[in-house]
């Protein structure tokens, strides 16, 4: 069975410009949730989709945003990048709210 | 914040057990016990999970305590490979209840 894939694995932007990451989840798996892991503050949740809604959404400024679509996979988009946005971004998929999770292995994204 | 404290570093010899702790004593009576582990660069890795009683798989065996407040996961004969940060984590498993990550332990297993 395939794993959870992230693309791009890496990805370099320039500030003010911004970034769509993409995640396709375990076949059969429903729920979709993203989360950025950087040196000073770990890793760190950012919002989780169910069925195409956002089910619930940590503490991270508007710039960024998410979807899922009806195949479950799911977009993670960040606007006017910033140097702090540098991090390795984390999706993992479960196959319903709360089950156990299983990771991608990451983009990691650079702002130069 | 993490419900949980975990010694930061951990060191075990290559074959014998690793058994890492992890304090959980707020824990609610709906709350499992989650382990993950992140070798260096990659995502966490999903190890085993639990309520009250141990749980064994192919990877490690989970003890908790009686009284849920504390547990061990323990890696039988830890390998070079086993090499990475292991968190310990809290959560329901209704609703829509996240993985919050501590710093967890980063254990290094040696030659």
């Amino acid at each position: 069975k395939a794993g959870v894939t992230q693309t791009p694995r890496y990805l370099i932007k320039t500030r003010g410009q911004q970034v769509t990451l993409s995640c396709s989840p375990i076949s059969g798996h429903r729920s979709v949730s993203w989360y950025q892991q950087t040196p000073g503050q770990g890793l760190q949740f950012l919002f989780e989709y169910f069925s195409e809604t956002q089910r619930n959404k940590g503490n991270f400024p508007g710039r960024f945003s998410g979807r899922q679509f009806s195949n479950s996979r799911s977009e993670m988009n960040v606007s006017t990048l910033e140097l702090g946005d540098s991090a390795l971004y984390l999706c993992a998929s479960s196959f319903m709210e709360s089950t156990e999770a299983f990771f991608g292995q990451g983009t990691r994204l650079t702002v130069v | 914040d993490a419900k949980t404290t975990q010694p930061p570093s951990m060191d075990c010899a290559e074959g014998r057990a690793a058994n890492l702790p992890c304090n959980h004593s707020t824990i609610s009576g709906n709350e499992y016990v989650y382990w993950y582990r992140q070798i260096h660069s990659q995502g966490p890795q999903y190890i085993i999970h639990g309520l009250k009683n141990n749980e064994t798989n192919e990877m490690a065996s989970l003890i908790i305590t009686e009284d849920r407040k504390s547990s061990t996961l323990i890696l039988p004969h830890a390998t070079l490979r086993d090499t990475a940060v292991y968190y310990c984590i809290v959560r329901v498993r209704t609703g829509y209840s996240t993985l919050t990550f501590g710093k967890g332990t980063m254990l290094l297993v040696s030659p």
